[in-house]
């Protein structure tokens, strides 16, 4: 079975700083993705960015990049120059590469930027 | 491009009534999620479609709960009885394999309350 873990429950950050959200996950798959999706008040779950675990490479995408630990089963999504708009609960998934579509999700952190 | 559209946004019933939400995936997506999202938590699949065919239905509480995919396009889940635990955000999500179905887009979801 997989299971995401996303231990910070809430987290805030000045605007224009740095954030880091945790992300751990277990699996007994070898080739997987990971996704982290945000989600606003709006409700609509917006995907910020992906990783797959056969590339050794930490995925980017603008202000966001990731910190991907295979052997530690380590997942964290890091948030540079946050804006107000980056307000909201932010979701680590897990998908298999194999079989089902299906991600598995975190319980979420949300995060609050303060001007 | 339209994104996944949903109705209604809320809804508000009695326990023990029944209640539909309606899905319409994003144009040439033949694969459709459903997800329930309580409190605090993240979604949690209850079934997928791949075109019309429900293909894992293994959470979906099949005592009260119902979806169907007729013309394997717009979709609708229903809840008949409904119980004050069924109160939850209900998600509709879809993809296409074009993406290597990699990638899932959600629609705004329909906040149920069930009184």
């Amino acid at each position: 079975a997989q299971t995401v873990t996303q231990s910070q429950p809430e987290m805030s950050v000045q605007e224009a700083e740095t954030v880091t959200l945790s992300c751990t996950y277990d699996t007994s798959e070898s080739n997987y993705y990971l996704f982290w999706y945000k989600q606003p008040p709006s409700r609509q779950m917006i995907l910020v960015i992906r990783q797959e675990a056969y590339k050794q490479q930490n995925a980017t995408e603008n202000r966001f990049s990731v910190n991907f630990q295979k052997a530690a089963k380590s997942f964290s999504l890091k948030i540079s120059d946050s804006q107000l708009g980056d307000t909201a609960m932010y979701f680590c998934a897990f998908r298999t590469l194999t079989g089902a579509n299906n991600l598995f999700f975190g319980t979420g952190t949300r995060l609050t930027v303060i001007p | 491009e339209a994104g996944v559209v949903q109705s209604p946004r809320y809804k508000i019933i009695e326990k023990k009534q029944p209640v539909a939400f309606w899905c319409n995936p994003i144009s040439g997506h033949n694969t459709l999620y459903w997800y329930r999202q309580n409190l605090g938590q993240g979604p949690e699949l209850l079934i997928r479609y791949e075109n019309e065919e429900a293909v894992d239905d293994s959470q979906l509480p099949k005592d009260r709960f119902s979806a169907e995919r007729l013309k394997g396009v717009d979709s609708t889940l229903k809840i008949q009885p409904a119980e004050l635990g069924d109160s939850a955000v209900y998600l509709c999500a879809s993809s296409s394999p074009g993406r290597g179905r990699d990638e899932q887009f959600f629609g705004p979801g329909t906040r149920l309350t069930v009184l």
